[in-house]
């Protein structure tokens, strides 16, 4: 099937590393942030999510940190694994909650075994 | 299968024709989004629903484009004279209150010849 990866950033990473996937968001008023993984011929699938009140948020495998003042995201992915190919968009929405959001440019992970 | 569902999932169609897809959200979801997707970007909102309220509509919908949700479940977007330009995967989301992550379903993809 179509690739939602084409022309996007790619990261090659070996399986058992550690990813680092950046972001730059564009809107300095946004105080919720959102990783999604996405995955040929499939919609977006919810990772993790932090508010513009924490700088870092841990779930299993992932971690999200956020920097406001250079208005940069991450997210690391520990250990990585094949199942974690997949494109990575992070997104931004403003009003505190989940209403009009705004999707960066997405990276594309292929994990080496 | 209790996540957002859309329907149909692929639709070929002749410029000029009209086309309707159907998005049956999560079913104690409140807010329903669509979004565009083009090959090689992230989804770029369209259009939001608060129950049967539409709150948001993108400068990306045109006026050929409408999307409905009569009893505040299912929601249809309908693109009327398609243009090649419309050619996209077509993402429909839902989330309860604005507080949550928005579940994505595995969106419409369309093509028009």
């Amino acid at each position: 099937g179509e690739s939602v990866g084409l022309h996007l950033p790619t990261l090659s990473v070996q399986e058992g590393d550690n990813s680092i996937i950046n972001c730059a968001y564009s809107n300095s008023a946004s105080d919720y942030f959102i990783w999604y993984k996405q995955e040929s011929g499939k919609g977006p699938q919810f990772i993790i999510d932090i508010r513009s009140n924490m700088d870092k948020r841990q779930g299993q495998r992932v971690t999200v940190l956020l920097n406001k003042t250079v208005k940069h995201l991450s997210l690391q992915i520990a250990a990585t694994q094949p199942g974690d190919s997949a494109v990575y968009f992070c997104a931004e929405s403003y009003s505190g909650g989940y209403q009009k959001v705004t999707f960066g440019i997405g990276t594309k992970l292929q994990v080496i075994p | 299968d209790t996540g957002v569902s859309q329907d149909p999932r692929h639709k070929i169609t002749k410029r000029g024709q009209n086309v309707t897809f159907r998005c049956d959200p999560i079913s104690e979801h409140n807010r329903l989004y669509w979004y565009r997707q083009t090959l090689g970007q992230g989804p770029e909102f369209l259009t939001y629903f608060q129950n049967e309220a539409q709150l948001e509509k993108s400068r990306l919908l045109s006026d050929r484009f409408s999307a409905e949700r009569p009893k505040g479940s299912f929601s249809t977007l309908e693109i009327q004279r398609t243009e090649q330009g419309d050619s996209a995967m077509y993402l429909c989301a839902s989330s309860l209150g604005g507080q949550g992550m928005a579940f994505f379903g595995q969106g419409t993809r369309l093509t028009v010849v």
